[in-house]
């Protein structure tokens, strides 16, 4: 069973709502990811926290979305105004930083949208 | 274009049989590969990864790389219906955040009882 904890599984939203979904990173994982991962399974990286600040963001996520992960709260990820385009899987993903090696993901169950 | 490709896109193999999977990366900035397997509805997880040319064994699973031509495979020996699924392959630096991990789109593999 995934330690990453996202919520919700499943959201619908109408073109032009918002859609927040939330993650509760493996417990003394520093580091947390967002994927969106499309019909065609393809994984675009949209932002990563290092506790609670921004590591690295895509254009797309700065524009179009809010993120944080304040301590001691689950992160989040909300789109303030949904596309049709943004229907998706989106995966949460936590790892350890050594900062001298890569160390793999865990990834949460997803949230999967469905923008009406 | 795919920084990195996978082959087969899906594979059938009959139970106790051998599944090989390619992948290969055209972005020369990598150093590490992972796989990772996604059953249906479920999360992705890391299968094994490897960094240093040759091969390595765990259980079943076989992986291999060649670093000249940053082409990896995984190799199931004696297939089961449970190895069913998306096979991910990544590539990422040797150090630095992943963030700069670079995705294929998967295989989907099929093993018929």
């Amino acid at each position: 069973n995934s330690k990453v904890i996202q919520t919700p599984r499943y959201l619908v939203k109408g073109q032009g709502q918002k859609a927040k979904m939330r993650c509760i990173p493996e417990k003394g994982h520093p580091v947390v990811f967002w994927y969106q991962q499309n019909k065609n399974n393809e994984f675009k990286f949209l932002i990563n926290f290092q506790n609670q600040e921004v590591l690295q963001q895509i254009d797309m996520t700065e524009k179009r979305f809010s993120a944080e992960c304040p301590s001691n709260s689950p992160c989040s990820l909300e789109i303030q105004s949904s596309e049709a385009g943004d229907s998706a899987l989106y995966l949460c993903a936590s790892s350890l930083w050594t900062g001298i090696s890569n160390e793999r993901l865990f990834f949460g169950h997803g949230t999967k949208l469905s923008v009406l | 274009q795919q920084k990195v490709q996978q082959s087969p896109e899906s594979l059938i193999v009959p139970e106790g049989g051998m599944a090989s999977l390619n992948c290969t990366s055209s972005d020369r900035n990598v150093d590490y590969f992972w796989w990772y397997r996604q059953h249906s509805g479920k999360s992705p997880k890391m299968l094994m990864s490897i960094f240093s040319n040759g091969e390595k064994e765990e259980g079943r699973f076989t992986v291999h790389l060649n670093k000249a031509s940053l082409h990896t495979s995984l190799h199931i020996r004696d297939s089961q219906p449970s190895d069913s699924a998306l096979y991910l392959c990544a590539a990422s630096p040797w150090v630095g955040d992943n963030s700069k991990l670079i995705w294929g789109l998967g295989t989907s593999l099929v093993v018929n009882p």
